[in-house]
């Protein structure tokens, strides 16, 4: 596809279940980004990477949280024993190496909810 | 630490009038300001990019400027349109954006 892609759209676990998000870049993006959208705090951000090296993952909110990028494309985002404060919309973007401006474009996002 | 504001919080105006977005943010070194607009229930829509050496960008009816050494980025939308309804967000920063809480507007048809 032309866009981002998320998967699974929706995902609904049980708290201290381990659970993994994808993203799927959009062809030849190089640099890759992870945000988590919450109700109270807004929309953060959580890891960067570029290609398959994560230079900044500063946003990451606790040591359950990590994420990998392979191939210089797909990449997952996984959180071990979830709580339910991990509940949120986890988006994912894009930004091409050509362009100057790193212009970022984002997926539709996985809605995570912790019962 | 980059703080950024959306004001106002919500706006409501009927169809055809133009209206004027507002974002500040706290440090002026920013390397892009990015406006966005996301749907209830969607990701995000990228509107418009401003570099930090350019003043303004336009696309259509939406019309971004870019003051650094105030702080703010205003965006104009002219003509709104029931289909602009939504929830716009403004953005700054380098690799990592910091985003304001929005602006949730509706058009009235």
């Amino acid at each position: 596809g032309a866009g981002v892609s998320q998967s699974p759209s929706n995902k609904v676990t049980e708290k201290g279940k381990d659970v993994e998000l994808r993203c799927d870049p959009i062809s030849g993006h190089t640099a890759l980004y992870w945000y988590r959208q919450s109700l109270g705090q807004g929309l953060e951000f959580l890891i960067y990477f570029q290609g398959n090296s994560a230079p900044d993952k500063s946003g990451l909110p606790s040591d359950r949280f990590s994420a990998e990028r392979t191939g210089g494309s797909v990449s997952t985002l996984t959180i071990q024993r979830t709580q339910q404060e991990d509940s949120a919309v986890y988006l994912c973007a894009s930004s091409s190496p050509t362009s100057g401006s790193r212009e970022q474009f984002f997926g539709p996002g996985t809605r995570l909810t912790v019962l | 630490k980059q703080e950024v504001t959306q004001i106002p919080a919500a706006l409501s105006v009927p169809e055809g009038e133009n209206l004027v977005l507002n974002c500040s943010f706290t440090d002026s070194a920013i390397y892009n300001l990015q406006w966005f607009r996301q749907d209830p229930g969607k990701g995000l829509t990228s509107l418009l990019l401003i570099q930090s050496s350019q003043r303004e960008q336009t696309s259509g009816r939406l019309n971004a400027s870019l003051d650094k050494s105030s702080g703010r980025s205003t965006l104009y939308i002219a003509a709104s349109q029931p289909g602009d309804s939504a929830t716009y967000l403004c953005a700054v920063g380098n690799y990592k954006l910091t985003f304001g809480k929005g602006t949730l507007l509706t058009v009235n048809p």
